[in-house]
């Protein structure tokens, strides 16, 4: 079965700076790989997806993601965080024939 | 188009009751998944069902919790006989394809006393 990881548990950047949330996934084929971000009590909502074709990704918000096949990555990237960014941030992979699995998640902080 | 629908967004149990939780999805979405979110944890997946078939099961405790999504109705999650450990966060999510984009619920908070 499919599994993925998310290396950072916390991370904190001040507003303004440059983000980058790490995911790396274990899956025999070629995945389907989303973002989601969770803000605290409420559900998750998806910041961006990836099939096929272009491995750049762009989402909402200003955030893209990149698929390394090679690194088996998928990391979730923002050139500028702004304080509305602080929330709970969820990688998951889905395959042709298999549900989707999600990562731990990454809690991102930002300082003013 | 209305979203997931998870009700109750809070529900408090005593130890050794019944909690069941609803599920309905998105209009036309006929794949359901469950999860369940521990504090400071992330997401584990517990079932994905379609309608009135349980596809996979392996992230549901052995014991004393269910799924089910009926022809008609909602999906339920159901956990018999609660502990405190059951206390977390359950979050529905609904696709209308089985490797497409999932749509979350904003989750039914279990609290066991």
């Amino acid at each position: 079965a499919q599994s993925v990881t998310q290396p950072d548990i916390h991370i904190t950047v001040s507003e303004g700076a440059s983000l980058e949330l790490r995911c790396n996934y274990s899956y025999g084929a070629t995945p389907y790989l989303f973002w989601y971000v969770q803000s605290p009590g409420q559900g998750l909502q998806l910041l961006l997806k990836y099939f096929s074709g272009d491995t750049l990704v762009q989402g909402i918000k200003g955030f893209e993601a990149e698929f390394k096949r090679s690194q088996s990555s998928f990391n979730l990237r923002k050139p500028s965080v702004h304080w509305s960014d602080a929330a709970e941030y969820f990688c998951a992979v889905g395959g042709n024939n298999n549900d989707m699995r999600f990562g731990a998640g990454t809690r991102l902080t930002v300082k003013p | 188009n209305a979203g997931v629908m998870q009700n109750p967004r809070h529900l408090v149990r005593r130890r050794g009751q019944e909690a069941r939780l609803r599920c309905s999805p998105m209009k036309g979405h006929s794949h359901v998944y469950w999860y369940r979110q521990l504090p400071e944890e992330g997401l584990k997946f517990m079932v994905y069902l379609q309608k009135e078939n349980i596809i996979d099961e392996s992230g549901m405790p052995k014991e004393r919790f269910s799924a089910e999504f009926p022809k008609e109705g909602p999906s339920i999650l159901r956990i018999q006989q609660v502990v405190r450990g059951d206390s977390a966060a359950y979050f529905c999510a609904s696709s209308p394809l089985r490797q497409d984009e999932a749509f979350f619920g904003q989750g039914t908070r279990l609290t066991v006393v």
